[in-house]
């Protein structure tokens, strides 16, 4: 059974690059024909999914942020990561990393933008 | 892009059953859709995969409490025997050329 979990900091400053890390563990992330993706979740609101990765490397993204996200894939160390860039208050919420097509979700983590 | 539109309330009592829809937008219709079970305070929890033909598959260790039909556009995630535990919010998700989408969930009260 596939297990995420989300790491990186708490805490980001306006304008700066938010970065968090999923580290899969239970099964090979490049082996699989899934999508990993992350959503995020503004405190009291609803799911919005961010971007996805295939295990091939292919990426596709929420077009209401493209402009901002980077999502990657490390198959050596069995992690996919993403990077948020030029964040506002707007952008804090609890971020998931997820197994999309396979029923996988992380614990996710609350990133907090603020100076 | 496909929609997806759920009530934004529910509620049923302990030991009843409740029957919640997420209905695909226009043209979408034969989309299979996943629901999602989140409890307060916790993450999300892969519930099923819905087809348009009411077949469904759940994932590992969900009760049997919880069942999947369709009709047209209307996708039905049902849940007999109320617990308290079902207390929770419901969002179901489809994915369109290679995007996904979710919608606005439904916040399920067992009276």
């Amino acid at each position: 059974q596939l297990q995420l979990q989300e790491s990186g900091p708490g805490l980001v400053k306006p304008s700066e690059t938010l970065s968090l890390t999923c580290t899969v563990s239970g099964g090979s992330i490049s082996s699989s024909s899934y999508y990993w993706g992350w959503i995020r979740q503004p405190p009291g609101k609803g799911l919005e999914w961010i971007g996805s990765i295939y295990y091939s490397g292919s990426t596709y993204y929420n077009p209401s942020l493209e402009s901002r996200v980077t999502i990657s894939v490390d198959t050596s160390k069995n992690q996919f990561s993403l990077k948020l860039t030029s964040v506002t208050a707007a952008d804090t919420a609890v971020y998931y990393c997820a197994c999309l097509g396979g029923g996988y979700w992380g614990q996710g983590t609350l990133v907090t933008v603020s100076s | 892009q496909p929609v997806l539109t759920q009530s934004s309330s529910a509620s049923a009592s302990l030991g009843s059953s409740v029957k919640l829809t997420c209905t695909l937008s226009s043209g979408h219709s034969s989309y299979i859709i996943a629901w999602h079970q989140q409890q307060p305070g916790k993450a999300p929890r892969y519930l099923m995969k819905l087809e348009g033909s009411g077949s469904y598959n759940k994932g590992s260790g969900v009760p049997d409490r919880f069942s999947g039909s369709s009709s047209g556009a209307d996708r039905y995630l049902t849940i007999s025997n109320l617990q308290s535990e079902d207390e929770a919010d419901y969002y179901c998700d489809t994915w369109d050329s290679n995007t996904w989408v979710f919608g606005g969930g439904t916040k399920l009260t067992v009276l």
